[in-house]
C-alpha cells in the first residue's frame, strides 16, 4: 500500500530565509508526487507534481521540488519565503496520475518578520 | 473560470442526525473527487466519479456515507446517521478528466456534537 510521511508537524522560518519541507514515501513503483498547499478555510491548490523525467521540478510560487528515488523523498524547497507562504503544505503521492491519492498528514509553516 | 463550489461552508449537526452536502465542479469536468479532512491530517479519498459512474468507492463508510452524481454534473454527499468521529472537511474537486490535474473547493466544515 502506498503511504506518505512528512515528519515535521510543524516549522517556523524567518521571512527571507529559505525553506525546505520533507516527504517521504512509499510505493511498489515508480510514484506519482504532488505538493499541494492549503490556506486557512481554503481548499488545496496544486504547487507542482512529479509524473517522470527531470527529477527537480519547478512549481508556482517559486517553490520547486527535487524526486529522489534512492531515498524515497520528494522535498519541497524555496530559497526565500515570503509571509504569504504561511499556510499548511500536503505531500501526496498518486498510483496514476491525480488517482487514488494518499496524502501526508500535512506541514504546517509559519513565517515570522 | 469559476471554482468548485461547495454548500453549506459550515455545518452543526448531532449525532445520529443526518446531513448532505453539495458540490458544483468547474463546467466540463468530468471527474469529481470527495475526500475527508478530519482535523491533523491530510484528506482522505472518499469516491471519485467518472461522469456520473463510481470509479472508486473503497474507503467510503458504505454503511453510513452515500454519493451520488446525477446527470454527471452537480454532486451531493449524504452521512446518515451522523457519528462523533464524522466531525471533519468535507473537500469536493473536480478535473477535466482521469489524470488531470484536480481542483479543489473550499470545503464544508462538519462539526457532530
Amino acid at each position: 500500500a502506498q503511504s506518505v510521511t512528512q515528519p515535521d508537524i510543524h516549522i517556523t522560518v524567518s521571512e527571507g530565509a529559505s525553506l525546505e519541507l520533507r516527504c517521504n514515501y512509499s510505493y511498489g513503483a515508480t510514484p506519482y508526487l504532488f505538493w499541494y498547499v492549503q490556506s486557512p478555510g481554503q481548499g488545496l491548490q496544486l504547487l507542482l507534481k512529479y509524473f517522470s523525467g527531470d527529477t527537480l521540478v519547478q512549481g508556482i510560487k517559486g517553490f520547486e521540488a527535487e524526486f529522489k528515488r534512492s531515498q524515497s523523498s520528494f522535498n519541497l524547497r524555496k530559497p526565500s519565503v515570503h509571509w504569504s507562504d504561511a499556510a499548511e503544505y500536503f505531500c501526496a503521492v498518486g498510483a496514476s496520475g491525480n488517482e487514488k491519492l494518499t496524502f501526508g498528514t500535512g506541514t504546517r509553516l509559519t513565517i515570522i518578520p | 473560470e469559476a471554482g468548485v463550489a461547495q454548500s453549506p461552508r459550515y455545518k452543526i449537526i448531532e449525532k445520529r442526525q443526518s446531513v448532505a452536502f453539495w458540490c458544483n465542479p468547474i463546467s466540463g469536468h468530468a471527474t469529481l473527487y470527495w475526500y475527508q479532512q478530519i482535523l491533523g491530517q491530510g484528506p482522505k479519498l472518499l469516491i471519485q466519479f467518472q461522469n456520473n459512474g463510481v470509479v472508486d468507492d473503497s474507503q467510503l463508510p458504505k454503511d453510513r456515507f452515500s454519493a451520488e452524481r446525477l446527470k454527471g454534473v452537480d454532486s451531493t454527499l449524504k452521512i446518515q446517521p451522523a457519528k462523533l468521529e464524522d466531525s471533519a472537511v468535507y473537500l469536493c474537486a473536480s478535473s477535466l478528466d482521469r489524470g488531470n490535474e484536480a481542483f479543489f473547493g473550499q470545503g464544508t466544515r462538519l462539526t457532530v456534537v
